[in-house]
């Protein structure tokens, strides 16, 4: 069925370095990609996003990849801070009789000052 | 912050209560969805509308019913609460946008336990 999966549910991090989070779609008719942060206590907050006729997108800090070849979607954060804790989660826009989100179960990240 | 709002907040209710959660936007976008999010299993989809007078149910509807009584306001409501409604309710709003993009902007959430 149509599904998308994290592969690691919890990551820890040391401040300073990169992290990567990583997520695994199924559905290869989904055109659009985006990545959310939820805060303890908060509801998701858009991250940044990407569209199937991409393959990389940069905001400030981080960098979503895009691999249609093999299903797979990364978060990349550079130069990771205590602010970055949370938890993220991939989501996939399904174009077929209607727009239709599926989110992943979330990767918990852990920052080490 | 407080495009997305949604009351109340927290909420503890006995089994067999109706009980009601409200969320309210001011971004102007014409959908408007409930989520449920449990640990271990993301955000599940309960209801969404596309606008006024459009209702659709999602994955996880039964136990569940909705009203949208104007375009910035979509009610959830659980007629009759049950232990494993317990769990963190979301709101969220989008708009198609460009290419029908569908970033979602959520609301802070509303932590029900059902006792």
């Amino acid at each position: 069925g149509e599904s998308v999966g994290l592969h690691l549910p919890t990551l820890s991090v040391q401040e300073g370095d990169n992290s990567i989070i990583n997520c695994a779609y199924s559905n290869s008719a989904s055109d659009y990609f985006i990545w959310y942060k939820q805060e303890s206590g908060k509801g998701p907050q858009f991250i940044i996003d990407i569209r199937s006729n991409m393959d990389k997108r940069q905001g400030q800090r981080v960098t979503v990849l895009l691999n249609k070849t093999v299903k797979h979607l990364s978060l990349q954060i550079a130069a990771t801070q205590p602010g970055d804790s949370a938890v993220y989660f991939c989501a996939e826009n399904l174009k077929t009789s209607y727009d239709k989100v599926i989110f992943g179960p979330g990767t918990s990240l852990s920052v080490i000052p | 912050d407080a495009d997305v709002t949604q009351t109340p907040r927290n909420r503890i209710t006995k089994t067999g209560k109706r009980i009601m959660l409200e969320c309210s936007q001011t971004k102007g976008h014409d959908r408007m969805y409930w989520y449920r999010q449990d640990p271990g299993l993301g955000l599940r989809l309960i209801y969404y509308s596309f606008d006024v007078k459009d209702i659709n149910k999602g994955e996880i509807s039964d136990g569940y019913s909705v009203s949208r009584q104007a375009q910035a306001k979509f009610s959830l409501s659980l007629e009759s609460a049950i232990p494993n409604q317990t769990a963190l309710y979301f709101c969220a709003t989008s708009d198609p946008g460009l290419a029908g993009a569908e970033t979602q902007y959520f609301g802070p959430g509303t932590r029900l336990l059902v006792l």
